[in-house]
């Protein structure tokens, strides 16, 4: 069974140009969860999808980040227009249920250098 | 969430076996223990989880605190590969995973 991808594994932009990072679940996952860690900062959640809906989008910086995730499968994250704290590391995992039972896989992240 | 305390770092003996422990003295009845690891340059990686009695997978064994207030990722036989960050996450419900700083452990020949 194929693992979260995530693609690209590394992505370097100027600031002010946009990106969008791909992650595909675990196929049958209907919960997908974006996470990030910037230089030097503990793991943070972003957001969480449950098929096409966004159950909580709490932990999004601000509005230069755009979630998507249509038709249920795989999510995309754009960030318009980026900034240098933007930088870090871009997790996606997915689950099979969302509760506190439920384990996440996640993917190998995108590496993310806005310069 | 319930606040975690654990080492900032560990080391063992390749072979030997490693006990890695977690407070969680605020942990609500309810709250499952998870336990994650990241590799280095890999992304987070579920290890474990309990929510009152000791648990076994082919990874780890989880022991838990008869109060609950602690909690101790056990790893057999520590091999190279098992070097990593180890967060110990406890879930009062939901969905979001609320890492920590973790125990990064080192894994000497």
């Amino acid at each position: 069974e194929a693992g979260v991808t995530q693609f690209p594994s590394h992505s370097v932009i100027e600031k002010g140009q946009t990106v969008t990072l791909r992650c595909d679940p675990i196929s049958g996952h209907d919960n997908l969860y974006w996470y990030r860690r910037v230089m030097g900062k503990e793991i943070k959640f972003l957001l969480h999808f449950v098929k096409e809906s966004k159950q909580d989008e709490s932990g999004m910086p601000n509005n230069r980040f755009l979630a998507e995730r249509t038709g249920g499968t795989y999510s995309t994250l754009k960030v318009q227009p980026a900034e240098l704290e933007d930088s870090g590391v871009y997790f996606c995992a997915s689950s099979q249920g969302s509760g506190q039972y439920y384990e996440q896989y996640f993917g190998p992240g995108t590496r993310l250098t806005v310069t | 969430d319930a606040k975690t305390t654990q080492p900032n770092s560990m080391e063992s003996n390749e072979e030997e076996p490693v006990h890695l422990p977690c407070n969680h003295s605020t942990i609500s009845g309810t709250d499952y223990i998870h336990w994650y690891r990241q590799l280095p340059s890999q992304g987070p990686e579920y290890v474990i989880h309990g929510l009152t009695s000791n648990v076994n997978n082919r990874m780890a064994s989880l022991a838990i605190a008869e109060d609950r207030k602690s909690s101790t990722l056990i790893l057999h036989r520590a091999t190279l590969r098992d070097a990593a960050v180890y967060y110990c996450i406890p879930r009062p419900g939901g969905y979001a995973l609320n890492f920590g700083k973790g125990t990064s452990l080192l894994v000497t020949p």
